[in-house]
């Protein structure tokens, strides 16, 4: 049976804090590892990895894929008060499959 | 706004009655994932279907049903509703094309099971 576990399950940081969000997995053919962000509504796209050290960036955000480790990890730099949301992993398994398995997430809360 | 819409957007309901819930896909995209997301269970899996057929399979119960129409909208059957299925269901969508798996969430339908 497939397996993400996330860490830590909740953390709460001030403005400004770097933190560092953790993602290890047991998956049947992987594939690919994707991040999304959930607020109070649906969970949005933040990045895909599918190569091993390579970091995807976007703003304060980036992440890094180590396929040997079977862990990717999700940094936050200079946190806001918008980054309080709900962090999940979700490697993906299978050819010819797109099914995710998510972790049950990073609840991270930012305060001023 | 993902561009992935579903309805109704909150249904409350009895235990052993049967409900739908539907999703329309980003325009372009064949394929149709459906997910339960529960507070002890979190995001999980059901359901995928690509293009009218069905692709994969999750934990999804035998009490469940799902299918993909031509015109490539989904539906979610529910039956012989139970106190736990009471859930937030979501229909994600995405092109599937080589390893881009970009899969984009409609805003959810929250079922409440009374």
């Amino acid at each position: 049976e497939d397996k993400v576990v996330q860490s830590p399950l909740s953390l709460v940081v001030h403005e400004g804090d770097t933190v560092t969000l953790n993602c290890s997995y047991e998956v049947t053919n992987f594939r690919s590892l994707l991040w999304y962000k959930q607020e109070k509504k649906a969970p949005t796209f933040l990045f895909m990895l599918t190569s091993s050290g390579i970091e995807k960036k976007s703003g304060r955000l980036s992440s890094i894929l180590d396929k040997k480790e079977l862990s990717s990890i999700l940094n936050i730099t200079a946190t806001q008060t918008g980054d309080s949301a709900i962090y999940l992993c979700a490697p993906r398994s299978g050819a010819g499959s797109y099914q995710l398995t998510f972790g049950k997430g990073t609840k991270l809360s930012v305060i001023p | 706004d993902s561009g992935v819409t579903q309805t109704p957007k909150h249904l409350i309901t009895a235990t052993g009655q049967r409900v739908t819930l539907r999703c329309s896909p980003r325009s372009g995209d064949l394929s149709v994932y459906w997910y339960q997301q529960s507070l002890d269970q979190g995001l999980q899996f059901l359901i995928q279907y690509y293009n009218g057929e069905e692709r994969a399979k999750g934990n999804i119960l035998e009490r469940f049903s799902a299918q993909q129409f031509p015109d490539l909208h989904s539906e979610l059957n529910l039956s012989s509703l139970e106190l736990g299925d009471s859930a937030l269901y979501f229909c994600a969508s995405s092109v599937t094309s080589g390893d881009y798996n970009e899969q984009f969430f409609g805003p959810g339908t929250r079922l409440t099971v009374l």
